[in-house]
């Protein structure tokens, strides 16, 4: 039962344009979504994060988009640069109280082509 | 301000050996968790601790695998009588309260022939 997912395995881009890496959940209680990006034997970095009260969040080059009916968020990165590929997951929190355990996607590799 | 580190940051066993991992957190985050990854998945939850508490755990989390924190702070978590399928990427991670950031350690990858 995947709870959150990232339906696209890969993407590729071009230096300079924009990514948009794409990301559905299922859990209608789910309010905190975070965005975590990966690089080859290393933990997963914190990007930006959105709670449910607001459709919108930017961060520099980063910005997260949340549509609640349509259980579905996105992440835009403009421009794309060379040091933007890595592997992405969209990652909501769950759990009213308690531990507040993360529940991830699979993950998007992306890749910056110059 | 340091961040989350682990130690070791590989390991290569045989399978029925035992394991141990640590993981140290950000000094002042008193929430720590253990993920797995596996690959081409994204980390999957594992444990969490409050403080010294245990406060919940997975149903991926066997009666092979105990996690510790004995002072509410470091932790470990130890694999014992490990069999090929824990071969993986166990992340660990920290926050200060509920609804904050979990951040990250770089992970210690496990491989078990």
């Amino acid at each position: 039962d995947q709870q959150v997912k990232q339906n696209s395995p890969s993407l590729s881009v071009q230096e300079g344009r924009i990514s948009i890496l794409n990301c559905d959940y299922t859990n209608s209680m789910f309010d905190y979504f975070l965005w975590y990006k990966k690089y080859p034997a290393e933990g997963p970095t914190f990007l930006i994060s959105i709670s449910s009260i607001k459709d919108k969040n930017e961060d520099g080059r980063f910005t997260v988009f949340l549509n609640k009916s349509a259980k579905h968020l996105s992440l835009h990165i403009v421009p794309s640069q060379p040091g933007d590929s890595a592997v992405y997951f969209c990652a909501a929190i769950v759990g009213l109280e308690g531990a507040q355990k993360l529940v991830f996607g699979q993950g998007t590799r992306l890749t910056i082509n110059p | 301000d340091t961040g989350v580190s682990q130690d070791p940051r590989h390991k290569i066993t045989k399978r029925g050996q035992n394991v141990t991992f640590r993981c140290d957190p950000i000094s002042e985050h008193n929430r720590l968790y253990w993920y797995r990854q596996t690959l081409g998945q994204g980390p999957e939850f594992l444990t969490y601790f409050q403080n010294e508490a245990q406060l919940e755990k997975s149903r991926l989390l066997s009666d092979r695998f105990s996690a510790e924190r004995p002072k509410g702070s470091f932790s470990t978590l130890e694999i014992q009588r490990t069999e090929q399928g824990d071969s993986a990427m166990y992340l660990c991670a920290s926050s200060v309260r509920a609804q904050e950031t979990q951040y990250f350690g770089p992970g210690t990858r496990l491989l078990v022939l």
